[in-house]
């Protein structure tokens, strides 16, 4: 089944503890992106991928890493995290030309 | 640079009448525009996109939107609302000259009444 995995689906951390959520598809897409949901905001980009190897910054990067080392793996880092960083996360792919993306169910952070 | 908005962040609409959800939207170029929903607890689903030919494209569980150049808009139609289609409405654009991932908008929560 044609699908983007993330985990963990729920996290609580406290600030400044390191995390890594996790995100992989299986559709050998080469373009990657994670969003953030916040009521009244939508959807905004942290950070995306072309290819592996390649990324770029979003509209919300600040206080995010991420790397692209395998085409199928694109991990969301949180060096030191803050409240502000609770969120809803969603890992998304797709194609070139196909251009519908695929998202995955979503990772629930509560940074106290 | 690419933008969507949607200006209204609830629509109710009884069951069984026509709903319309609204989106506008500004690239340099050309776009390409999409609709996802979200319902409760999950991830967003595709339900259509515009890439280029017909105005009228037409979707999942029903649903259809309309490109409209000289306005800008992208809004989402359905003849005959159902209960089951109370989600959250997300319209999104790529400018094809642009950015190569889409913007999403802020959401517009849709509520069927039975």
């Amino acid at each position: 089944e044609a699908q983007v995995t993330q985990n963990p689906r729920y996290l609580i951390t406290v600030t400044g503890k390191k995390l890594t959520v996790t995100c992989s598809q299986n559709m050998n897409h080469e373009y990657m992106s994670w969003y953030r949901q916040d009521p009244g905001l939508g959807l905004r980009q942290i950070y995306y991928s072309m290819n592996v190897e390649v990324t770029d910054k979003g509209d919300v990067p600040e206080g995010y890493k991420v790397s692209r080392k395998e085409k199928r793996n694109f991990p969301l880092i949180l060096e030191s995290p803050s409240p502000n960083q609770t969120s809803l996360y969603f890992c998304a792919s797709s194609s070139p030309g196909q251009e519908t993306q695929y998202f995955g169910p979503g990772t629930r952070l509560l940074v106290l | 640079a690419q933008s969507v908005a949607q200006p209204e962040d609830q629509v109710n609409v009884a069951e069984g009448n026509p709903l319309t959800v609204k989106c506008t939207y500004s690239v340099s170029g050309n776009p390409y525009l999409f609709w996802y929903v979200q319902y409760p607890n999950r991830g967003l689903q595709f339900l259509l996109k515009y890439i280029t030919g017909d105005n009228l494209v037409k979707g999942s569980y029903g649903f259809e939107a309309e490109f409209n150049k000289s306005q800008t808009s992208f809004h989402l139609k359905k003849p005959s609302a159902l209960v089951s289609d109370s989600a959250l409405y997300f319209c999104a654009v790529r400018d094809r000259g642009g950015s190569y991932i889409p913007t999403f908008g802020r959401g517009t929560s849709l509520i069927v009444h039975p």
